[in-house]
């Protein structure tokens, strides 16, 4: 069945360092593609998304290019700061079937 | 234009005793789903339901665990007789039923309701 494969964590970084978190995924048909974002305490935020092949979403800063040849969602940003310290889930949706990866805890320090 | 209504936030049980979890999907959204998040681990789908219809139920335990979506009031995530291995954060999403697919496909999540079994 579908799934997604998203890179472990915990992720640290120091402020303004660049972020990449990879994501690849295994689907039967072309399903949509999600990054989504959980705070501490908190439910989960759709941060971005992409519904076909070379789209690029983008939210905040952060940004995903939906890669059809290398079935990879990887989510990026330039400068991360401290208020981006997080829990990132990727997902994708084939109708109404999601399907999220384990998520990569994310720790920006000052 | 409220979003996903989850109550209550915070919800602590004895073993053996019920937990009855409620969420009350977005305006206009007729698609509820239920995600179990163990500490530190990520979210593992329990069930899918439309109004008064369970479409897939693959992710629930066969016993104690039971959800339903009536055609009038919010979901109900049932679970009965609980123990400490229940102590969860619930989280519950909806997604419209427009047919525009790029509506179609997003979920959106309510706030959870964090269980405690003591």
């Amino acid at each position: 069945g579908d799934s997604v494969t998203q890179m472990e964590g915990p992720v640290t970084l120091s402020e303004e360092a660049f972020l990449t978190i990879n994501c690849t995924y295994t689907a039967t048909g072309y399903p949509s593609l999600f990054w989504y974002v959980q705070y501490p305490g908190e439910g989960l935020q759709l941060l971005l998304k992409a519904t076909k092949a070379d789209d690029k979403g983008s939210n905040k800063g952060f940004e995903a290019t939906y890669r059809k040849e290398t079935t990879s969602f990887h989510l990026e940003k330039g400068s991360v700061q401290v208020s981006d310290s997080a829990v990132y889930f990727c997902a994708l949706s084939d109708n109404n079937d999601m399907r999220f990866g384990a998520g990569t805890r994310l720790t920006v320090k000052p | 234009n409220a979003g996903v209504m989850q109550n209550p936030r915070h919800l602590v049980r004895r073993r053996g005793q019920e937990a009855r979890l409620r969420c009350s999907p977005m305006k206009g959204h007729s698609h509820v789903y239920w995600y179990r998040q163990l500490p530190e681990e990520g979210l593992k789908f329990m069930v899918y339901l439309q109004k008064e219809n369970i479409i897939d139920e693959s992710g629930m335990p066969k016993e104690r665990f039971s959800a339903e979506f009536p055609k009038e009031g919010p979901s109900i995530l049932r679970i009965q007789q609980v123990v400490r291995g229940d102590s969860a954060a619930y989280f519950c999403a909806s997604s419209s039923t427009q047919p525009l697919p790029l509506a179609k496909n997003i979920q959106y999540f309510g706030a959870g309701t964090r269980l405690s079994v003591l």
